[in-house]
């Protein structure tokens, strides 16, 4: 079974410093890994996403992830957070599919908010 | 190209009233999927759609929770005889292939 772990419900950051937000994940195929933004009464806008081909995936917004396999994580950051980078940051799992691209559902972590103090 | 749309945006209802959630996939989009966000969670996966199919409803509640998706217009999910727990926020997301999912801006929920 899929599961991700996101480690710290809030992470608070003055502008102009690192973002960091964890992620772990759990899979018995190879993963597609994402991170989502969610706004504040809005949808979930897809950062970034890793399909396999690189282990450093460039997302938007300057946010960048790197899959490493031998410690199950995702980890989202950005070298200069800025205070239009406050939100809710969600990291998701599918499996692989026979098609070679992702399947079915997306397993969510329960999130990290972003808080970036001026 | 539109991005996923959702109606209503915000949908109030007593309990034992139904509940009809509509969403319109991107043009091209034919997989849709719908998630459930309580309060202090991430989302939970409902059900997945193809045109006229349902293709894996593992995460929808056994009884009250249905969900379609026809040929012709958008797919709907309705909830019969609405509880107070089930208040929450729901999306819906499409994708062309089934792989990258793309979301709306959800359905708030409230059940009086």
């Amino acid at each position: 079974a899929q599961s991700v772990t996101q480690l710290g419900s809030h992470v608070s950051v003055s502008e102009g410093a690192l973002v960091l937000l964890r992620c772990n994940y759990s899979s018995s195929v190879p993963p597609y890994l994402f991170w989502y933004v969610q706004y504040p009464n809005q949808g979930l806008q897809l950062l970034l996403k890793y399909t396999s081909a690189a282990t450093l995936v460039k997302g938007i917004n300057g946010f960048e992830a790197e899959f490493k396999k031998s410690e199950t994580s995702f980890h989202l950051t950005k070298p200069s957070a800025h205070m239009s980078d406050a939100a809710e940051y969600f990291c998701a799992v599918s499996g692989s599919g026979l098609n070679g691209g992702s399947q079915g559902n997306l397993i969510f972590g329960k999130g990290t908010k972003l808080s970036v103090k001026p | 190209n539109a991005g996923v749309m959702q109606n209503p945006r915000h949908l109030v209802r007593r309990r034992g009233q139904e509940a009809r959630l509509r969403c319109s996939p991107m043009k091209g989009h034919s997989h849709v999927y719908w998630y459930r966000q309580l309060p202090e969670e991430g989302l939970k996966f409902m059900v997945y759609l193809q045109k006229e199919n349902i293709i894996d409803e593992s995460g929808m509640p056994k009884e009250r929770f249905s969900a379609e998706f026809p040929k012709e217009g958008p797919s709907i999910l309705r909830i019969q005889q609405v509880v107070r727990g089930d208040s929450a926020a729901y999306f819906c997301a499409s994708s062309p292939l089934g792989d990258t999912q793309y979301f709306g801006p959800g359905t708030r929920l409230t059940v009086l």
